[in-house]
């Protein structure tokens, strides 16, 4: 059965304070991972895509890597305005199979 | 703003009763996506529309249905509801059918309480 977990549920970190988040994910045959993140009350907004085992991408404070079992969102020097949910996601199919996501906050 | 829109933005509603849900994708976009995001389940995919057909079922309840129009909005239908209902219903468009290949834009959703 395809399934993503994500861990941890929450994080809690000071402003500049680096840490990353995990997504591991049993699929068959991936054909692309997604990170999205969602502000409280709002729908997802897209951040990456990712389809081989070795990929990054980087947007800002963010980079997301891949390898064959998990992926991780690393979060640089964060910013009280990066608190969120970040959500991961693998394609099943034609849709998409989110985790549960990571809350994260971020104080100054 | 994503450029999806869903109306209404809050709906109160009672057991047993049904509503409608409707979604407007990004202009240019064939694929409409409903989502179903609870406290303890998470987003939830339910069902795809590609160009007006059903694509994929997702965890969709029978007392639930969707269509496309040809004007490519969407709604979903919620009939005989129940406690458990309650949730977040979010809309998502794509240009393409196959989700990995493009990214999914999500509207703001619909939050339904049902009493």
């Amino acid at each position: 059965e395809d399934q993503v977990t994500q861990s941890p549920e929450a994080l809690r970190l000071q402003e500049g304070e680096s840490s990353s988040l995990n997504c591991s994910y049993t699929v068959s045959g991936l054909r692309g991972l997604f990170w999205y993140r969602q502000d409280p009350g709002k729908g997802p907004e897209f951040l990456f895509t990712l389809y081989s085992a070795g990929e990054e991408k980087e947007k800002e404070r963010l980079k997301a890597t891949l390898t064959k079992k998990e992926s991780f969102l690393h979060i640089t020097a964060p910013k009280p305005e990066d608190s969120a949910t970040y959500l991961c996601a693998v394609q099943a199919g034609t849709a998409l199979i989110f985790g549960k996501g990571t809350t994260l906050s971020v104080s100054s | 703003d994503s450029g999806v829109t869903q109306t209404p933005k809050h709906l109160i509603t009672a057991t047993g009763q049904r509503v409608t849900l409707r979604c407007s994708p990004r202009s240019g976009d064939l694929s409409v996506y409903w989502y179903q995001q609870s406290l303890d389940q998470g987003l939830q995919f339910l069902i795809q529309y590609y160009n007006g057909e059903e694509r994929a079922k997702g965890n969709i309840l029978e007392r639930f249905s969707a269509q496309q129009f040809p004007d490519l909005h969407s709604e979903l239908n919620l009939s005989s509801l129940e406690l458990g209902d309650s949730a977040l219903y979010f809309c998502a468009s794509s240009v393409l059918l196959a989700a990995f290949l493009n990214e999914q834009f999500f509207g703001p959703g619909t939050r339904l309480t049902v009493l």
